[in-house]
């Protein structure tokens, strides 16, 4: 069974610091990272995404992808509250369309 | 506006009841997923399609059908629900093709309770 694994957290960090999330994947085949965020009781909603080795940044966040690892990263720079929410690590395992997510790691940013 | 709808967004019902949750979405996406999410599970994927009348099982299927008749719609269908099938359900979608085509967009949720 390919897996996904991240912390479930909570990861409490306070306003304006750096909030620093991890998963890894045991499928060493997989191509697509992707990095959700779910508001609670609301859909996950795709924040990043990352295909080779490396760091990839959008604005506050960079996702950090290291295959020979199996490991990627999503840093969220200057923390805000309403960053305070579950974000998801989901891994495009076998052909077709197929997402494996992990459990999801719940961040929590205080003022 | 781009978007994956579901319906209904709540619904109550008994044991044994056949229902179907609709999903439909505007963006000409070739693939169409289902996920269900439960606490300290994650999301699961319940079944997936790859184009119209193109259709597999995902890592949950049992006690699940679904269907591809058109490109815009993916239907899930509990022939007989139970209480283990009480969850929070999203249907997404995604273009296709390249790397970056994988990206899934989901619809709203639909919120289901099987008493």
């Amino acid at each position: 069974q390919k897996e996904v694994e991240q912390n479930s957290g909570p990861l409490s960090v306070p306003e304006g610091a750096i909030a620093s999330l991890n998963c890894t994947y045991s499928d060493r085949g997989s191509q697509s990272f992707f990095w959700y965020r779910q508001y609670s009781g609301k859909s996950p909603e795709l924040i990043m995404s990352i295909y080779s080795n490396g760091d990839k940044e959008d604005g506050r966040f960079t996702a950090q992808l290291n295959k020979a690892s199996q490991y990627v990263s999503l840093l969220i720079r200057d923390s805000q509250p309403s960053d305070s929410a579950t974000y998801l690590c989901a891994v495009r395992s076998g052909g077709y369309n197929k997402l494996i997510f992990g459990a999801g790691t719940r961040l929590a940013v205080h003022p | 506006e781009a978007q994956v709808t579901q319906n209904p967004r709540y619904l109550i019902t008994v044991t044994g009841k056949k229902l179907t949750v609709t999903c439909s979405q505007n963006m000409n996406h070739e693939y169409m997923s289902w996920y269900r999410q439960d606490p300290g599970l994650g999301l699961r994927q319940i079944y997936y399609s790859m184009n119209v009348e193109v259709t597999d099982k995902g890592d949950v299927p049992e006690g699940y059908k679904v269907s591809r008749k058109e490109k815009r719609n993916f239907p899930l269908i509990l022939e007989s629900p139970s209480p283990n099938q009480t969850s929070l359900y999203f249907c997404a979608s995604s273009r296709g093709g390249s790397l970056e085509s994988y990206e899934q967009y989901f619809g709203p949720g639909t919120r289901l309770t099987v008493t």
